[in-house]
């Protein structure tokens, strides 16, 4: 049962342009939602958060949009770079249920052409 | 230089042996996991641990083991009962929310 799904494999976008990376949950007790990026033989880093208070946060050229009601939040990177190319996970916690354990997506490979 | 340490960066082993995959952190971090991620999927939780001397299985504990006996090291034990062990695995720590990734140790069974 995947409890965090990112439906989209892979997005191309040139240099320049806004990069949109979309992430559905079907848990209502997620609390806090988080998005890493990953290189490939790499590690994760962490690149924005929100909380599941607030509807938008905000962090240089990265946006994470919250819409609750749907169950949604999308990743906005504005203007993408040809260094943004990268995997994107979303993730998602549950304090009440899993304490800090956190549920991945799979993932959105992000190509941005120069 | 605070951070998460993974070795061996890669690892071969033959089929039916166990291995053991480090991982440290010196961020003075109560809690730590290990991760398993397969081309295509997400990262899957193997074990965690909030405190030291505890742990708790995670998703897909089945034929991995780990200890914690030190704050700063969780040591992760793929044993022969793993049945797929070839995998990208990735140690990560936290304080809060944010968990802090190492730069993982890709398994190979030959």
């Amino acid at each position: 049962d995947q409890q965090v799904k990112q439906n989209s494999p892979s997005l191309s976008v040139q240099e320049g342009r806004i990069s949109i990376l979309n992430c559905d949950y079907t848990n209502s007790m997620f609390d806090y939602f988080l998005w890493y990026k990953k290189y490939p033989a790499e590690g994760p880093t962490f690149l924005i958060s929100i909380s599941s208070i607030k509807d938008k946060n905000e962090d240089g050229r990265f946006t994470v949009f919250l819409n609750k009601s749907a169950k949604h939040l999308s990743l906005h990177i504005v203007p993408s770079q040809p260094g943004d190319s990268a995997v994107y996970f979303c993730a998602a916690r549950s304090m009440r249920v899993g304490g800090n354990k956190l549920v991945f997506g799979a993932g959105t490979i992000l190509r941005v052409k120069s | 230089d605070g951070g998460i340490t993974q070795s061996p960066k890669y690892l071969f082993r033959k089929e039916g042996q166990n291995v053991t995959l480090s991982c440290e952190q010196n961020l003075n971090h109560d809690a730590m996991y290990w991760y398993r991620q397969d081309p295509g999927q997400g990262l899957r939780l193997i074990y965690y641990s909030q405190i030291v001397n505890d742990f708790q299985k995670g998703d897909i504990a089945e034929g991995y083991s780990v200890s914690r006996e030190k704050k700063e090291s969780f040591p992760l034990t793929v044993t022969s009962a793993q049945k797929n062990p070839t995998a990208f695995y990735l140690c990560a720590s936290s304080y809060q929310e944010e968990q802090f990734f190492g730069p993982g140790t890709r398994l190979t069974v030959l």
